[in-house]
């Protein structure tokens, strides 16, 4: 069976510090891959996803960026966070791109301060 | 582009009732239905499907309802349980698109 993991599942960090967040999917292979941001009392907002390897689609333009280095490994980065950056972040895969199930990660929760 | 609204923000029930969740979507030409559960500090989990050649799916004490006529989706939970307090989501997905809209959420409340 597929699973999705997600590290760190907390994460505090001070406002201009790095961030790096990873995401592996096991049990399947080329997945399609995403990044979703949840603000609290908001739905999901989607940041990236990825078709394959080095493939990255970015949907909403942040000071956050992505990276598929290797085929079921997804990972969000920043240079330098914002205070606006807080929130719970999810990585989800499916099997296709379109009329397909997602499936979410645990979820990490960063607090910027 | 799609919208996809809530009924109702929170839902309390007593243990044992029936509970019903609704969602209402925008896009008439939305083809691919899914709702989540999402418990406190925790990732969206898959409850049950249904594609826009159907009317009604059911689960494990989940049914999903879909009417395309006016556009609404619900989901029903018989026999509610307190494990079921959850926040409750439905995503849709357009014909066309690839990146589904997601409702804001429903929480549900189970009293014992």
């Amino acid at each position: 069976s597929q699973t999705i993991h997600q590290w760190p599942a907390t994460l505090v960090q001070p406002v201009g510090s790095p961030l790096s967040l990873e995401c592996t999917v096991e049990g399947t292979s080329n997945p399609n891959l995403y990044w979703y941001r949840q603000a609290a009392g908001r739905g999901l907002q989607l940041l990236f996803y990825s078709v394959g390897i080095g493939q990255i689609s970015s949907e909403v333009p942040q000071n956050l960026s992505a990276s598929r280095p290797q085929d079921r490994q997804f990972i969000l980065s920043s240079k330098k966070l914002l205070l606006s950056d807080s929130g719970f972040y999810l990585c989800a895969w499916s099997v296709s791109l379109g009329a397909d199930t997602q499936y979410f990660g645990p979820g990490t929760r960063l607090t910027v301060l | 582009g799609e919208s996809v609204g809530l009924h109702l923000p929170t839902l309390s029930v007593q243990e044992g009732d029936n509970s019903i969740i609704n969602c209402a979507y925008s896009n008439s030409a939305s083809d691919y239905f899914i709702w989540y559960k999402q418990e406190s500090g925790k990732g969206p989990q898959f409850i049950i499907d249904i594609r826009s050649n159907m009317d009604k799916r059911q689960g494990q004490r989940v049914t999903v309802l879909l009417n395309k006529t006016v556009k609404h989706l619900s989901l029903q939970i018989a026999a509610t349980q307190p494990g079921d307090s959850a926040v409750y989501f439905c995503a849709v997905l357009s014909g066309g698109s690839y990146i589904p809209t997601f409702g804001r959420g429903t929480s549900l409340i189970v009293h014992p």
